[in-house]
């Protein structure tokens, strides 16, 4: 398995616009999250799905942002208008739930720079 | 409420050992865990304990547990610049099955 997949690694954007981060699970992972980074704030779970279901979507910081999973395949994260302070490492991460955490697997991030 | 800490910074030399401290506050956590960060990667998992173990050891890497002050140590023996990473602490939220609770992350630098 390639692992997590998420793109692009990159972004960079004008402040205003709509920025879209696509994520691929490892196949046959029942849960997704999205982790969000930054330095003053660390590691935030921002929102997961299981069996593509939104489970618990309370670290969303507003409504600016939304994340969908219409398949277990793919999942995206949605930022509209996307601010300065949006600015930040976005992770996304895959596990089974028979085999716990320890079965939590990063993908390698994308680093979104809101000019 | 849900708070772990860590030390934002560690540098050691070459060959000695790093240890590498947390606190959590949420007593009935179920394991608690340590991912590594390389630069420019996600985090990967390095070892767990589970909450009614004191230690566990996992070749250079010996995890000690204290429930009663909830502290969490990493221990990396001989440490090597390839260690040289940021180290995040975690603790799994009772009010939650998968929602995990990271610490900032340590800095680990290495140097000869």
């Amino acid at each position: 398995d390639a692992g997590v997949i998420q793109s692009p690694r990159h972004e960079v954007t004008e402040m205003g616009q709509e920025v879209t981060l696509r994520c691929k699970p490892i196949s046959g992972h029942d849960y997704l999250f999205w982790y969000r980074q930054t330095m003053m704030r660390g590691l935030e779970l921002l929102i997961y799905f299981n069996n593509n279901v939104p489970i618990d979507d309370s670290g969303m910081p507003e409504d600016r942002f939304s994340a969908k999973m219409p398949n277990a395949s793919f999942s995206t994260l949605k930022i509209q208008p996307s601010e300065p302070r949006d600015s930040a490492v976005y992770f996304c991460a895959s596990s089974l739930r028979n085999r716990g955490h320890e079965s939590l697997v990063f993908g390698p991030g994308t680093r979104l720079t809101v000019l | 409420g849900e708070d772990v800490e860590q030390s934002l910074f560690l540098s050691v030399r070459e060959g000695d050992s790093s240890v590498i401290n947390c606190t959590y506050t949420d007593s009935s956590s179920t394991y608690l865990y340590w991912y590594k960060q390389e630069p420019g990667a996600g985090l990967q998992l390095l070892t767990y304990i589970f909450s009614n173990m004191d230690m566990k050891q996992d070749q250079r890497l010996t995890v000690l547990l204290n429930k009663k002050d909830k502290h969490l140590s990493l221990r990396i023996a001989d440490t090597q610049t390839g260690d040289s990473a940021i180290y995040f602490c975690a603790e799994s939220f009772s009010g939650g099955y998968n929602k995990l609770i990271f610490g900032a992350g340590t800095r680990l630098a290495v140097h000869p």
